[in-house]
């Protein structure tokens, strides 16, 4: 098992632009969700998928969406890019019944705006 | 709203030294805390859950809600400590949001 994957690890794109984030969680895990982390921050909760439905949103304009397929990955979309959007994306994977608080997280997706 | 407070950056120790990161928390509720751990070059883990009281690597935090807080603590640290401690509070259900502190360095010298 690889654990939680994204994809792609590096990427830079200009202002105004868009992206798509990546994200296949742990074998037997169903439910996704997204944190961004700035430099020297710790990460912050974007939003969580569970049965393809967006179940839980942190405090982030809608210029950042989602979705989740019926395989459980997950994409991180975010529109007309911004320089403030330099951040790491980690993916964050987990199961909803039985869950302990244990995350399982990726290794990251890290973005560059310029 | 919901808040953790990190307030070191860096903490630095030499081995062998007591070691103690500290966490505050916000939240009027009952919150359920954790501690994550990432090591140089891997990922962010789970370290321990404050319901679990368990002591992992050594490790203990007791939840202290009066003071709310959550402090992280080992009576001797070893080199293989170093790495970034994430404090981090759950609010809410089954679809929980975590919040995370800002994170602390913890460098442990030889």
């Amino acid at each position: 098992d690889a654990g939680v994957t994204q994809s792609p690890t590096h990427l830079i794109k200009t202002r105004g632009q868009q992206v798509t984030l990546r994200c296949s969680p742990k074998s037997g895990h169903d439910t996704v969700s997204w944190y961004q982390q700035a430099l020297g921050q710790g990460p912050q909760f974007i939003f969580q998928y569970y049965e393809e439905e967006e179940r839980q949103r942190g405090n982030f304009p809608d210029r950042f969406s989602g979705h989740q397929f019926p395989n459980y990955s997950s994409e991180l979309n975010v529109n007309a890019l911004l320089l403030g959007d330099s951040a790491l994306y980690l993916c964050a994977s987990r199961r909803r019944e039985g869950f302990n608080g244990e995350l399982f997280f990726g290794e990251g997706s890290r973005l560059t705006v310029l | 709203a919901q808040r953790v407070t990190q307030p070191e950056k860096l903490l630095s120790v030499f081995k062998g030294a007591p070691v103690e990161l500290k966490c505050n928390y916000s939240y009027s509720g009952s919150p359920e805390l954790f501690w994550y751990v990432q090591y140089s070059r891997q990922r962010l883990q789970l370290l321990l859950r404050h319901i679990s009281r368990e002591s992992i690597k050594g490790f203990t935090a007791d939840l202290n809600k009066g003071e709310t807080s959550f402090h992280l603590k080992k009576p001797f640290a070893q080199e293989e400590d170093s790495a970034m401690y994430y404090c981090a509070l759950t609010v809410g259900g089954n679809f929980n949001k975590f919040y995370f502190g800002s994170g602390t360095k913890l460098n442990v010298k030889p």
